[in-house]
């Protein structure tokens, strides 16, 4: 399995304030994934990030919002824009694997939106 | 779309013993992929165990072991022996797969909680 970590676990920020999340995976995969759990809730995916191709974003979902970069096969960055309080979640990026189609996460990263 | 339902939002379970949650799903398609992932007070979503749609056979993880009903579109998830260190909840996924983008669609999840 795939070893992901992220930057940064948590913070807290300011409405109107941007946020840009890192997702590093030890390995090269073609598809990364951007989910959201908000407070008590299950996960929703946000977008699916191809190396090389513009993000694909669930319904929704923005890109306006949520600008995900994709700059190699290991890496990608998710930012929350113009936050507000319901923003307030905890952000997971994942990755697949491409035989067995297990996906496995990050830690997450903790947002507290005030 | 796929949609993903469990029904008990929290169980409890003394430690030793046995405990089943429960998934059910609802699909059109034939080919698919579920799987249970736990997510303990840390955070860190851990995946349990997998089942293919295809597979008659019933996944099988040390103390963790699922009940695939294809037709009823069961998916259940029995763990024995029940350890402190299970406490966390757990979410009942599925998975269409696809060339480009096999995305989970998750469940409410379940709080399960072990005691002593």
């Amino acid at each position: 399995s795939a070893v992901i970590s992220q930057k940064p676990s948590r913070d807290i920020c300011q409405r109107g304030t941007s946020l840009t999340i890192q997702c590093q995976v030890d390995s090269q995969v073609t598809m990364m994934f951007w989910y959201r759990q908000q407070p008590g809730q299950s996960l929703t995916l946000i977008a699916t990030a191809n190396q090389g191709s513009e993000a694909t974003y669930e319904s929704g979902f923005v890109i306006d919002k949520f600008p995900i970069s994709r700059p190699n096969l290991t890496f990608s960055t998710l930012t929350v824009s113009n936050m507000s309080p319901e923003d307030s979640s905890i952000y997971l990026c994942s990755v697949s694997d491409r035989l067995s189609y297990e996906q496995y996460f990050g830690p997450g990263t903790r947002l507290t939106v005030t | 779309a796929q949609t993903v339902t469990q029904s008990q939002p929290e169980m409890s379970v003394q430690e030793a013993e046995t405990v089943t949650l429960s998934c059910t799903y609802d699909t059109s398609e034939n080919n698919y992929y579920l799987f249970w992932y736990k997510q303990p007070p840390s955070r860190q979503m851990i995946l349990v165990i997998r089942q293919e749609a295809y597979k008659q056979q019933n996944a099988t993880e040390n103390r963790f072991s699922v009940n695939f009903q294809k037709a009823a579109k069961s998916f259940s998830l029995k763990i024995s022996d029940s350890q402190l260190g299970d406490t966390a909840m757990y979410f009942c996924a599925f998975m269409k797969p696809t060339g480009t983008a096999s995305k989970l669609t998750f469940g409410t999840g379940t709080r399960l909680q072990v005691t002593l």
